[in-house]
Formats: structure tokens, sequence, C-alpha cells
């Protein structure tokens, strides 16, 4: 199995310009999460999801948009990057309150 | 919304040593307290968690220990090995809304050889 695969790996964006991130995980799990890690902050949730076709807000959201169309993707979007969107971006899923499944990430720069 | 403190930010020890690494969490509600080790240019992976029904959990070399009075988890690593030296971040559960992990701000451990 593959488990949570996220791409691209890398990018380079400018400021303004727009991207999406796409998650896609093969454990039929129901809940699946986008987090963003920066040098001394953690792990910080910016999206979840808790099932196809709902999305909901959480701690750093603002910038970002989601999306849940099937349940085996998630997708993360910038409308308009800014320099402060760069950052390591790590999907997740996993079953209702149980143990999380990270993909490898997505360095994302923008200058 | 759930806090997570991690301490300390950075653990060097000499291979066979002991490492601890201390988390306190601020909502009585949480119930799941998941580790996660991270290797450079990798995702976080699980490596042991627990629940709040349980005090102590062990899986080799490694051992989680709750105290949910002083809401204060551990995570200890005996014999620690070199391909120990990773991030190490603890969690814990939102009890709001669909309980998300809360992380911690890691702790870096390297272990000399």
């Amino acid at each position: 199995n593959a488990g949570v695969t996220q791409t691209p790996k890398f990018r380079v964006l400018k400021t303004g310009q727009s991207m999406t991130l796409l998650c896609a995980q093969d454990m039929n799990h129901e809940y699946m999460y986008w987090y963003r890690q920066d040098p001394g902050m953690g792990l910080r949730l910016i999206h979840y999801s808790v099932g196809e076709g709902t999305t909901a807000k959480g701690e750093v959201p603002d910038g970002y948009n989601v999306s849940r169309l099937k349940k085996q993707n998630f997708l993360l979007g910038l409308e308009s990057a800014a320099p402060s969107q760069t950052s390591v971006y790590f999907c997740a899923s996993s079953y209702r309150q149980g143990s999380y499944t990270f993909g490898s990430g997505t360095r994302l720069t923008v200058v | 919304g759930e806090n997570v403190e991690q301490h300390p930010s950075t653990l060097s020890v000499q291979e066979g040593d002991s490492a601890v690494i201390k988390c306190t969490y601020s909502d009585s509600a949480s119930n799941y307290f998941p580790w996660y080790k991270q290797e450079l240019g990798k995702g976080p992976q699980l490596i042991i968690d627990i629940r709040s029904n349980v005090g102590e959990k062990k899986d080799q070399r490694i051992a989680v220990t709750l105290n949910k009075t002083a809401k204060h988890f551990s995570l200890h690593i005996t014999e620690t090995q070199p391909e120990d030296s990773a991030v190490y971040f603890c969690a814990a559960t939102d009890p709001t809304g669909y309980s998300t992990l809360t992380f911690g701000k890691g702790t870096m451990l390297l272990v000399s050889p």
C-alpha cells in the first residue's frame, strides 16, 4: 500500500500565484488533515475533513481553502500565495479518533 | 482549544544512555496521547501512543507514561542508538469538535556514538 501520497514534493511560487496541493490516501480513512510545519512551531492544523464533502477550519486556516470531493483525496489550495506561506505542508489521514498516517510532505517556497 | 508544551527542545545523549522527553497538556478532557518520530526529509511516523485509561505503555526500548492528575505525559527511550536521532513530537487530542491532534513544538534528539 502507498499510504498517504502528496504531490508535488517541492514547489516555488511567486507572490500572488495560486496552486493546489494534492493528498491521496488508499487506507479508506474517514478523516483527513492538512498541517503546516515551520521551524520552532511544530505542526499546526490548517483544515481538516471528517468525511467526503465535509471540511472544517483548524488553527491557521487563513489564506487556504480545501475540498474533499472524493473520500480518498483532500486538496489544499492557495489562491494568492504570500511569503508567510513558505512552509512544509503535511497531509495526514486517520480513522475516527485513531492514529494519524502522514505523507512525506510538500516543501513550498513563496518568493 | 488544547495547548501542548514540550521540553526540552533539544537533547543530546551518548549511545546507550536513556532519553526522556516531557509534555504537558491543558485540557483535562483530552484522552489520546501519541508520540511521533520525524527523520530528516520525511513525514512524522507514529512510534507509540497511550489512552487516558492507561498509566504506562511499553514497546521494546520505548515507553510512555501518563499522569492525568498533573496533565503530564513523557516518552522514555532506553539504550539509545544513533538511529534514534530524529525530531520527536508529542500530541494530544483536542476534545472540542472532532478530536483533532494538537502537537508540541518538537524535541531534536541527537545520539552520539
